[in-house]
Protein backbone atom coordinates (compact mmCIF):
# COMPACT_ATOMS: atom_id res chain seq x y z
CA UNK A 1 0.00 0.00 0.00
CA UNK A 2 1.27 3.69 -0.78
CA UNK A 3 -0.96 4.88 2.29
CA UNK A 4 -1.54 8.73 1.35
CA UNK A 5 -0.47 9.96 -2.00
CA UNK A 6 -0.27 14.19 -2.57
CA UNK A 7 0.91 15.76 -5.73
CA UNK A 8 2.81 18.22 -6.35
CA UNK A 9 5.10 18.23 -3.55
CA UNK A 10 5.73 21.85 -4.50
CA UNK A 11 3.89 24.65 -6.35
CA UNK A 12 4.54 28.24 -7.04
CA UNK A 13 1.77 29.87 -8.48
CA UNK A 14 0.89 33.49 -8.69
CA UNK A 15 -1.93 35.62 -7.72
CA UNK A 16 -5.02 34.95 -9.31
CA UNK A 17 -4.04 31.64 -11.10
CA UNK A 18 -6.13 28.32 -10.13
CA UNK A 19 -4.57 24.92 -9.15
CA UNK A 20 -5.77 21.36 -7.94
CA UNK A 21 -3.79 19.87 -5.53
CA UNK A 22 -4.22 15.88 -6.05
CA UNK A 23 -4.62 13.63 -2.90
CA UNK A 24 -5.30 9.66 -3.54
CA UNK A 25 -5.37 7.17 -0.85
CA UNK A 26 -5.59 3.25 -1.28
CA UNK A 27 -6.68 2.19 1.96
CA UNK A 28 -10.21 2.02 1.09
CA UNK A 29 -10.75 4.77 3.75
CA UNK A 30 -14.18 6.54 3.28
CA UNK A 31 -13.07 9.55 5.57
CA UNK A 32 -10.70 12.41 4.25
CA UNK A 33 -9.59 15.68 4.66
CA UNK A 34 -7.28 18.37 3.72
CA UNK A 35 -5.53 20.53 5.93
CA UNK A 36 -2.98 23.72 6.32
CA UNK A 37 -0.65 24.03 8.23
CA UNK A 38 1.20 27.39 8.71
CA UNK A 39 4.01 28.26 11.39
CA UNK A 40 2.77 28.98 14.91
CA UNK A 41 -0.95 27.86 13.79
CA UNK A 42 -0.84 24.47 13.78
CA UNK A 43 -3.15 22.34 11.09
CA UNK A 44 -6.21 24.08 10.42
CA UNK A 45 -9.00 21.53 8.38
CA UNK A 46 -10.09 22.98 4.98
CA UNK A 47 -12.57 20.97 3.67
CA UNK A 48 -13.17 16.79 4.42
CA UNK A 49 -15.24 14.16 3.43
CA UNK A 50 -17.09 11.43 5.03
CA UNK A 51 -17.61 9.40 1.89
CA UNK A 52 -18.09 9.56 -1.88
CA UNK A 53 -20.42 12.27 -2.92
CA UNK A 54 -20.22 13.83 0.62
CA UNK A 55 -18.26 16.84 1.06
CA UNK A 56 -18.24 19.39 4.00
CA UNK A 57 -16.53 22.16 5.28
CA UNK A 58 -14.09 22.77 8.11
CA UNK A 59 -12.58 25.73 9.71
CA UNK A 60 -10.74 28.06 7.18
CA UNK A 61 -13.10 27.30 3.46
CA UNK A 62 -12.78 30.22 1.83
CA UNK A 63 -11.35 30.22 -1.46
CA UNK A 64 -11.30 26.21 -1.36
CA UNK A 65 -13.59 23.70 -3.38
CA UNK A 66 -13.56 19.95 -2.95
CA UNK A 67 -15.51 17.33 -4.52
CA UNK A 68 -15.42 13.05 -3.79
CA UNK A 69 -16.27 11.56 -6.87
CA UNK A 70 -14.30 8.56 -5.85
CA UNK A 71 -13.74 6.71 -2.63
CA UNK A 72 -10.14 6.89 -3.43
CA UNK A 73 -9.43 10.50 -4.50
CA UNK A 74 -10.00 14.04 -2.72
CA UNK A 75 -8.48 16.74 -4.30
CA UNK A 76 -8.31 20.39 -3.47
CA UNK A 77 -9.30 23.27 -5.89
CA UNK A 78 -7.77 26.74 -5.13
CA UNK A 79 -9.67 28.74 -7.81
CA UNK A 80 -7.61 32.38 -7.70
CA UNK A 81 -4.95 32.24 -5.49
CA UNK A 82 -3.79 34.40 -3.36
CA UNK A 83 -0.76 35.30 -1.26
CA UNK A 84 -2.38 34.58 1.84
CA UNK A 85 -2.96 30.60 0.60
CA UNK A 86 1.28 30.31 0.89
CA UNK A 87 1.56 27.43 3.05
CA UNK A 88 2.15 23.38 3.31
CA UNK A 89 -1.17 21.53 2.64
CA UNK A 90 -1.50 18.21 4.09
CA UNK A 91 -4.27 15.38 3.10
CA UNK A 92 -5.39 12.62 5.58
CA UNK A 93 -7.82 9.61 5.13
CA UNK A 94 -8.78 7.11 7.95
CA UNK A 95 -11.19 4.76 8.48
CA UNK A 96 -14.86 5.94 10.34
CA UNK A 97 -15.65 6.08 13.81
CA UNK A 98 -12.70 6.74 16.34
CA UNK A 99 -9.68 5.83 14.20
CA UNK A 100 -6.13 7.45 13.70
CA UNK A 101 -5.66 9.57 10.81
CA UNK A 102 -3.33 8.72 8.06
CA UNK A 103 -1.53 11.87 6.28
CA UNK A 104 0.32 12.64 3.11
CA UNK A 105 3.78 13.99 3.12
CA UNK A 106 1.91 17.52 1.77
CA UNK A 107 2.34 20.13 -0.51
CA UNK A 108 4.31 22.89 0.10
CA UNK A 109 2.52 25.72 -1.82
CA UNK A 110 3.75 29.56 -2.45
CA UNK A 111 1.31 32.35 -4.00
CA UNK A 112 3.58 35.41 -4.81
CA UNK B 1 -17.64 23.91 20.41
CA UNK B 2 -14.25 21.46 20.74
CA UNK B 3 -10.75 22.78 20.98
CA UNK B 4 -7.73 20.91 21.71
CA UNK B 5 -4.91 22.63 22.48
CA UNK B 6 -1.10 22.14 24.07
CA UNK B 7 0.65 23.90 26.79
CA UNK B 8 3.97 24.55 25.47
CA UNK B 9 4.74 25.61 22.29
CA UNK B 10 8.48 24.07 22.77
CA UNK B 11 10.16 21.59 25.54
CA UNK B 12 13.89 20.26 25.46
CA UNK B 13 15.37 17.47 26.88
CA UNK B 14 18.46 16.15 27.71
CA UNK B 15 19.05 12.11 25.79
CA UNK B 16 17.82 9.94 27.82
CA UNK B 17 15.64 11.94 30.12
CA UNK B 18 11.51 11.41 29.91
CA UNK B 19 9.49 13.99 28.20
CA UNK B 20 6.00 15.09 29.04
CA UNK B 21 4.05 16.74 26.65
CA UNK B 22 0.82 17.83 28.09
CA UNK B 23 -2.48 18.94 26.32
CA UNK B 24 -5.84 20.46 27.36
CA UNK B 25 -9.68 19.55 25.71
CA UNK B 26 -12.80 21.63 26.23
CA UNK B 27 -15.68 19.43 25.38
CA UNK B 28 -16.21 16.73 27.94
CA UNK B 29 -17.99 14.74 24.74
CA UNK B 30 -15.04 13.84 22.77
CA UNK B 31 -14.65 10.08 23.35
CA UNK B 32 -11.48 9.49 21.46
CA UNK B 33 -7.70 11.26 21.63
CA UNK B 34 -4.65 10.94 19.73
CA UNK B 35 -1.34 12.35 19.65
CA UNK B 36 0.59 12.46 16.10
CA UNK B 37 4.14 13.03 15.87
CA UNK B 38 5.58 14.96 12.87
CA UNK B 39 9.11 15.11 11.84
CA UNK B 40 10.59 17.80 9.42
CA UNK B 41 9.30 18.12 5.96
CA UNK B 42 6.60 14.85 6.25
CA UNK B 43 3.05 15.01 7.36
CA UNK B 44 2.14 14.02 11.14
CA UNK B 45 1.94 10.35 12.01
CA UNK B 46 -0.24 8.48 14.71
CA UNK B 47 1.78 7.40 17.59
CA UNK B 48 -1.16 6.32 20.21
CA UNK B 49 -4.46 6.60 21.00
CA UNK B 50 -6.73 6.25 24.13
CA UNK B 51 -10.44 6.26 24.26
CA UNK B 52 -12.59 7.78 26.96
CA UNK B 53 -13.07 4.34 28.82
CA UNK B 54 -9.34 4.63 29.29
CA UNK B 55 -7.21 6.37 32.26
CA UNK B 56 -3.96 5.23 30.54
CA UNK B 57 -2.61 3.37 27.44
CA UNK B 58 0.97 2.19 26.85
CA UNK B 59 3.19 1.58 23.45
CA UNK B 60 6.50 1.23 22.97
CA UNK B 61 8.06 3.93 25.36
CA UNK B 62 5.04 5.81 25.13
CA UNK B 63 2.44 6.22 27.14
CA UNK B 64 -0.64 8.46 27.11
CA UNK B 65 -2.29 9.41 30.13
CA UNK B 66 -6.04 10.79 30.13
CA UNK B 67 -7.72 13.02 33.53
CA UNK B 68 -10.92 13.17 32.03
CA UNK B 69 -12.03 14.68 35.43
CA UNK B 70 -9.86 17.89 34.53
CA UNK B 71 -10.00 17.82 30.85
CA UNK B 72 -5.95 16.69 30.40
CA UNK B 73 -4.22 14.24 28.06
CA UNK B 74 -0.20 13.89 28.20
CA UNK B 75 1.81 12.15 26.38
CA UNK B 76 4.95 10.88 28.16
CA UNK B 77 8.05 9.49 26.16
CA UNK B 78 10.50 7.16 27.96
CA UNK B 79 14.26 7.25 27.75
CA UNK B 80 13.98 10.08 25.11
CA UNK B 81 16.48 9.62 22.03
CA UNK B 82 17.24 12.12 19.06
CA UNK B 83 15.11 10.55 16.85
CA UNK B 84 12.32 12.02 19.20
CA UNK B 85 12.69 15.09 18.18
CA UNK B 86 9.54 16.34 16.50
CA UNK B 87 6.19 18.37 17.06
CA UNK B 88 3.74 16.28 18.45
CA UNK B 89 0.01 17.24 18.33
CA UNK B 90 -2.88 16.02 20.20
CA UNK B 91 -6.11 15.27 18.96
CA UNK B 92 -10.02 14.98 19.35
CA UNK B 93 -12.06 13.31 17.39
CA UNK B 94 -10.91 13.43 13.80
CA UNK B 95 -10.87 17.11 13.24
CA UNK B 96 -9.03 18.81 16.27
CA UNK B 97 -5.60 19.42 16.64
CA UNK B 98 -3.62 21.48 19.12
CA UNK B 99 -0.64 23.84 17.78
CA UNK B 100 1.85 21.36 18.19
CA UNK B 101 5.15 21.37 20.92
CA UNK B 102 8.52 20.72 19.33
CA UNK B 103 10.49 18.48 21.62
CA UNK B 104 14.37 19.08 21.10
CA UNK B 105 16.55 16.69 22.06
CA UNK B 106 19.63 17.58 23.43
CA UNK B 107 22.58 14.88 23.01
Amino acid sequence: NAGVTQTPKFQVLKTGQSMTLQCAQDMNHEYMSWYRQDPGMGLRLIHYSVGAGITDQGEVPNGYNVSRSTTEDFPLRLLSAAPSQTSVYFCASSDRGNSPLHFGNGTRLTVT
Amino acid sequence: GESVGLHLPTLSVQEGDNSIINCAYSNSASDYFIWYKQESGKGPQFIIDIRSNMDKRQGQRVTVLLNKTVKHLSLQIAATQPGDSAVYFCGGGKLIFGQGTELSVKP
